[in-house]
């Protein structure tokens, strides 16, 4: 009964590195969102996936961010150059297909260091 | 129209008393409301949540209520316990959608 599962749960990164961050969703869930939250402040969409389809990224930056969901294997969230405005915990969360779908589960998260 | 307004912001209850968080949104095509509790160094775990065909749902000591007309729903907190100190979110979705969150309560229990 696994629930949602992302690392690594911190990450350090240099200015102008890459940072990758993974979600495995919880079983039988196939819909995948990633969320960032701020010091201090609520969360904030970023980008909804399908298995092999990206259905919303509206909440995405323009630049340096991306992210996939294979068909098989993680949902991945890459961060290119990062920069120090990047820091922040991002979450991933997780739902079901059809009329259960309404409920969106989420995972411990990933806190983004960018020194 | 995206916004999902929440108010305190923070909120200081004595132990047994009641916690009440409001939450306001705009768009009408939202047609989920449901709320959150995350604790320091959490994710945010799902607590309670209501469709807007129902004024009102109660799970323990959770109860949130609904107003559509107002466009506006609350998180009551009964007998608040010490271990309820945590920040609350409200949120809104549209079907198929993603959630949009309020800014999020603190809320502690003395006690």
């Amino acid at each position: 009964n696994a629930g949602v599962m992302q690392n690594p749960r911190h990450l350090v990164r240099r200015r102008g590195q890459e940072a990758r961050l993974r979600c495995s969703p919880m079983k039988g869930h196939s819909h995948v969102y990633w969320y960032r939250q701020l010091p201090e402040e609520g969360l904030k969409f970023m980008v909804y996936l399908q298995k092999e389809n990206i259905i919303d990224e509206s909440g995405m930056p323009k630049e340096r961010f991306s992210a996939e969901f294979p068909k098989e294997g993680p949902s991945i969230l890459r961060i290119q150059q990062v920069v120090r405005g990047d820091s922040a915990a991002y979450f991933c969360a997780s739902s079901q297909q059809g009329q259960a779908s309404y409920e969106q589960y989420f995972g411990p998260g990933t806190r983004l260091t960018v020194t | 129209q995206q916004q999902v307004k929440q108010s305190p912001q923070s909120l200081i209850v004595q132990k047994g008393g009641i916690s009440i968080i409001n939450c306001a949104y705009e768009n009408t095509a939202f047609d989920y409301f449901p709320w959150y509790q995350q604790f320091p160094g959490k994710g945010p775990a799902l607590l309670i949540a209501i469709r807007p065909d129902v004024s009102e749902k109660k799970e323990g000591r959770f109860t949130i209520s609904f107003n559509k007309s107002a466009k506006q729903f609350s998180l009551h907190i009964m007998d608040s316990q010490p271990g309820d100190s945590a920040t609350y979110f409200c949120a809104a979705r549209q079907s198929g959608s993603r959630l949009t969150f309020g800014e999020g309560t603190q809320l502690t229990v003395n006690p």
